[in-house]
């Protein structure tokens, strides 16, 4: 699985947009970019993933560069609760079969201030 | 989705000793893992629970100290023996449900957060 580049830590204020990057420039083809939070003292948990195009959810929105070397993990309007650790991992994902496990770098500590 | 309880949440042991990690799923599942997150740190994958076979295990990670048994597909259990304290790490299940429109991601229990002193 391709590797991927997170800043360290984030800061972000209540309410405001978070933009979290992700640099993953030796994607493969079949390869998807998934997004992952952790927050303190729980296990990790599904925020969105996508092939080459945008994606929304409930959660977040998740932006790739057309040439996929990197991408964007948008929280439109952050609250105190989305303090966490985040994820970017790229994977190949193998629909209607088993799915493999993931590899975890050390993320993004985003943390979202009054 | 799944539920996945993870048993016990939290437990202080002697150096020494060993103990049992219980994974219990509310449904069938294809895949199941189990992840250590040593104190301040990522994850790290020890190894993939087979159902029905041994565990396939990643490297640095061996049997003797981590057994692990999968008797169906909805339950795993992960065993640390002979703990020191460098084991003091949370231990996580981890699981990819079963066939169909599976989206590939997984879904992770809370954890067992493992003190030896």
């Amino acid at each position: 699985d391709a590797k991927t580049t997170q800043p360290t830590s984030m800061d972000c204020a209540e309410g405001r947009a978070a933009n979290l990057p992700c640099n993953h420039s030796t994607i493969s083809g079949n390869e998807y970019v998934y997004w992952y939070r952790q927050i303190h003292s729980q296990g990790p948990q599904y925020i969105i993933h996508g092939l080459k195009n945008n994606e929304t959810n409930e959660m977040a929105s998740l932006i790739i560069t057309e040439d996929r070397k990197s991408s964007t993990l948008i929280l439109p309007h952050a609250t105190l609760r989305d303090t966490a650790v985040y994820y970017c991992i790229v994977r190949v994902a193998n629909y209607g079969g088993s799915q493999g496990n993931l590899i975890f770098g050390k993320g993004t500590k985003l943390s979202v201030k009054p | 989705s799944a539920v996945i309880s993870q048993k016990p949440s939290r437990d202080i042991c002697q150096r020494g000793t060993s103990l049992t990690i219980q994974c219990q799923v509310d449904s069938q599942v294809t895949m199941m893992f189990w992840y250590r997150q040593q104190p301040g740190q990522s994850l790290t994958l020890i190894a993939t629970a087979n159902q029905g076979s041994e565990a396939t295990y990643e490297s640095g990670f061996v049997i003797d100290k981590f057994p692990i048994s999968r008797p169906n597909l909805t339950f795993s259990t992960l065993t640390v023996s002979n703990m020191s304290p460098e084991d003091s790490s949370i231990y996580l299940c981890s699981v990819s449900p079963a066939g169909g429109l599976s989206t590939g991601e997984l879904f992770f229990g809370e954890g067992s957060r493992l003190t030896v002193l």
